[in-house]
């Protein structure tokens, strides 16, 4: 079974610019959630989606939003980038019935630099 | 907010030493509580679980204790290897399901021989 892949790795943007990141969850997981990671906050949520809809949501700005499309894969986007946000962007993916909690499978992350 | 404390930041110990790691939570309508490990470059990884109907959980060497009307949970380590060295990170559950976590700001763990 696949693992959850996000993409690009790596990315390299200006301030100013928006950024779109993708990821692909466990095939058949419906939950996937979005967090940003940085030396000094740990890990920090972002939102979570569960059947394209948003459950939950953390307390970033409004630049920062998501989606999640029918096959369960969802994207995050950032506008106007600010050399705050060069952070890895991680999501997670789960399964079942979305009635309990089980466990959040990690992808390897997107690594955002704003320059 | 939803808020999770995680102590200490560092934690040093000799090999087949035990390491304990505490987490204190704020939201009463948290149900479920992971532990996670993260070694340098990689991606965080589940070592252990524990929901609010159970008080204690173990596997092998590493055991998880929650004391729900305090608000505390810790992660137990005995015996500890040199590859248990690693960043160790408590979590919440905001709600009752899914991925929505409340992360503690994380244990730098080092074992040394």
């Amino acid at each position: 079974k696949a693992g959850v892949t996000q993409t690009p790795r790596y990315l390299i943007k200006t301030r100013g610019q928006q950024v779109t990141l993708s990821c692909s969850p466990i095939s058949g997981h419906r939950s996937v959630s979005w967090y940003q990671q940085t030396p000094g906050q740990g890990l920090q949520f972002l939102f979570e989606y569960f059947s394209e809809t948003q459950r939950n949501k953390g307390n970033f700005p409004g630049r920062f939003s998501g989606r999640q499309f029918s096959n369960s894969r969802s994207e995050m986007n950032v506008s106007t980038l600010e050399l705050g946000d060069s952070a890895l962007y991680l999501c997670a993916s789960s399964g079942g019935t979305g009635t309990s909690n089980t466990e959040a499978f990690f992808g390897q992350g997107t690594r955002l630099t704003v320059v | 907010g939803e808020n999770v404390e995680q102590h200490p930041s560092t934690l040093s110990v000799q090999e087949g030493d035990s390491a304990v790691i505490k987490c204190t939570y704020s939201d009463s309508a948290s149900n479920y509580f992971p532990w996670y490990k993260q070694e340098l470059g990689k991606r965080p990884q589940l070592i252990i679980d524990i929901r609010s109907n159970v008080g204690e959980k173990k596997d092998q060497r590493i055991a998880v204790t929650l004391n729900k009307t305090a608000k505390h949970f810790s992660l137990h380590i005995t015996e500890t290897q040199p590859e248990d060295s690693a960043v160790y990170f408590c979590a919440a559950s905001i709600q009752k399901a899914g991925t929505a976590l409340i992360f503690g700001k994380g244990t730098t763990l080092s074992v040394s021989s």
